[in-house]
């Protein structure tokens, strides 16, 4: 059974960049099979598409955080990790690691969430 | 890319069916057929409900049903339960010329 976990700080200063890091046990990163995912959800409102990372290290990003946003994998330790950068509160959200499948393009395994807080 | 169009409630009686309304443009609904669904209880995360507009994962109980025509996707939850109260939403692929996944607006689903 494949999980994922998102860690890191759950509060962050405006302008400062966010941090974030997705463990996967239960399977390998490394599986050509699947993107990795980062999605966000303020509260109380919709999902948000961050963006998408390949095992190679090819990159997709949503255009309106493209110029803030970084996504990298490390196979080595099973993570992949999300950087977002010039935080303002508006980027106060639950942010969601997610697998991708390759070929259907559907969000299959989700890990449980982590509150992210941008405040000084 | 805007959200996908979803009404903002549905309810209906345990036993009753609901169908959930998904609408985008030819540029997503429209043009592809991968459109999936997502259930989210409060404080939990999605989970995948249906995938190519219509295929349901294993696990899935078949009173979950999709389909798609034009540019709308439809949810379908039959014989309601009230377990089946929760966020819905939909996504879909849009495409390498925009964001390539466009979430819907989300549907509240209530079991009166």
């Amino acid at each position: 059974q494949v999980q994922l976990q998102e860690s890191g700080p759950g509060l962050v200063k405006p302008s400062q960049t966010l941090s974030l890091t997705c463990t996967v046990s239960g399977g390998s990163i490394s599986s050509g099979s699947y993107y990795w995912s980062w999605i966000r959800q303020p509260a109380g409102k919709g999902l948000e598409w961050i963006g998408r990372i390949y095992t190679s290290g090819s990159t997709n990003y949503n255009p309106s955080l493209k110029s803030r946003v970084t996504i990298s994998v490390d196979t080595s330790k099973n993570q992949f990790s999300l950087k977002l950068s010039s935080v303002t509160a508006a980027d106060t959200a639950v942010y969601y690691c997610a697998r991708v499948d390759r070929n259907w393009y559907y969000f299959d395994y989700w890990g449980q969430g982590t509150l992210v807080t941008v405040s000084s | 890319q805007s959200a996908l169009t979803q009404p903002a409630s549905v309810s209906g009686s345990p036993g009753q069916s609901i169908t959930i309304s998904c609408t985008g443009t030819s540029s997503d609904v429209g043009s592809y057929n991968l459109v999936s669904w997502y259930q989210q209880h409060p404080g939990k995360a999605p989970k995948l409900m249906i995938y190519e507009v219509s295929k349901r994962p294993s696990g899935v109980s078949n009173r979950f049903s999709g389909s798609k025509s034009g540019n709308t996707a439809s949810l379908t939850i039959s014989g309601l339960q009230a377990e089946d109260e929760a966020d819905y939403y939909c996504c879909s692929y849009a495409g390498s010329s925009t964001s390539l996944y466009v979430f819907g607006t989300g549907t509240k689903v209530t079991v009166l």
